[in-house]
């Protein structure tokens, strides 16, 4: 199994809402990641989990709020998004020693109104 | 700090060889790796070289050298599906980051 699996796909929230967006592997990957990547633009890095632990904050806004339950879960949750925030968000995992590829999942893209 | 660049856009020919260059300046660095993306979807792994050399996959091969901060990946017998941009990522592996360059469209014509 290389599969890093994102729920929802596609998802439109208002300003106002509180939604999470969900990334789930199973090949023992320590090293979990959330990059947001707009329009024609390379993915940004977001957050680093390493070992179940937030080991890089990109200084990314308190609107978005990371979670890692377990080794094989990373949640993103969000609250009271703007417009500019509307993006594709891609989580990735890789080994810890970062000796192998980085593998993403589909993404989830997110519209904000 | 770290600093990655490609160039912005390339266009090629059905069938034949295309280079895209990489420069980085990582602090940390554990490796460099090749990402093809289609518009609209996730990137997809192609490459991922750590020592010097040349790694070869099929019609897909990637070269680095450590001590020039460069890597190129270089596209045979090139395809229409070909189409795509193509993200150069360096591995910082002191902090545990995947940083991705700006990408490279690549335009392939008949």
């Amino acid at each position: 199994d290389t599969e890093v699996t994102q729920t929802p796909k596609h998802l439109v929230m208002g300003m106002t809402n509180k939604k999470s967006l969900k990334c789930e592997q199973h090949m023992g990957h320590r090293a979990m990641y959330w990059y947001k990547q707009k329009a024609k633009k390379p993915p940004e890095l977001m957050f680093v989990y390493s070992y179940e632990k937030l080991s890089i904050n990109e200084s990314v806004p308190s609107r978005f709020s990371p979670e890692c339950p377990n080794s094989s879960l990373l949640n993103l949750h969000l609250h009271a998004l703007q417009p500019e925030d509307s993006a594709l968000y891609l989580c990735a995992s890789s080994h810890q020693s970062g000796t192998t590829e980085a593998f993403f999942g589909q993404g989830t893209r997110l519209t904000v109104v | 700090g770290q600093n990655i660049d490609q160039p912005t856009e390339m266009t090629a020919t059905e069938g034949a060889i295309v280079q895209i260059n990489c420069t980085y300046q990582t602090s940390g660095f554990n490796g460099l790796f090749w990402y093809q993306q289609h518009a609209g979807e996730a990137p997809t792994f192609l490459s991922y070289n750590v020592l010097d050399g040349l790694e070869e996959k099929g019609r897909f091969s990637s070269f680095l050298s450590r001590s020039k901060g460069y890597s190129y990946l270089l596209l045979k017998e090139l395809q229409m599906k070909d189409s795509a941009s193509y993200l150069c990522a360096a591995f910082s592996g002191g902090y545990n980051k995947l940083i991705f360059g700006a990408g490279t469209r690549l335009a392939v014509h008949p």
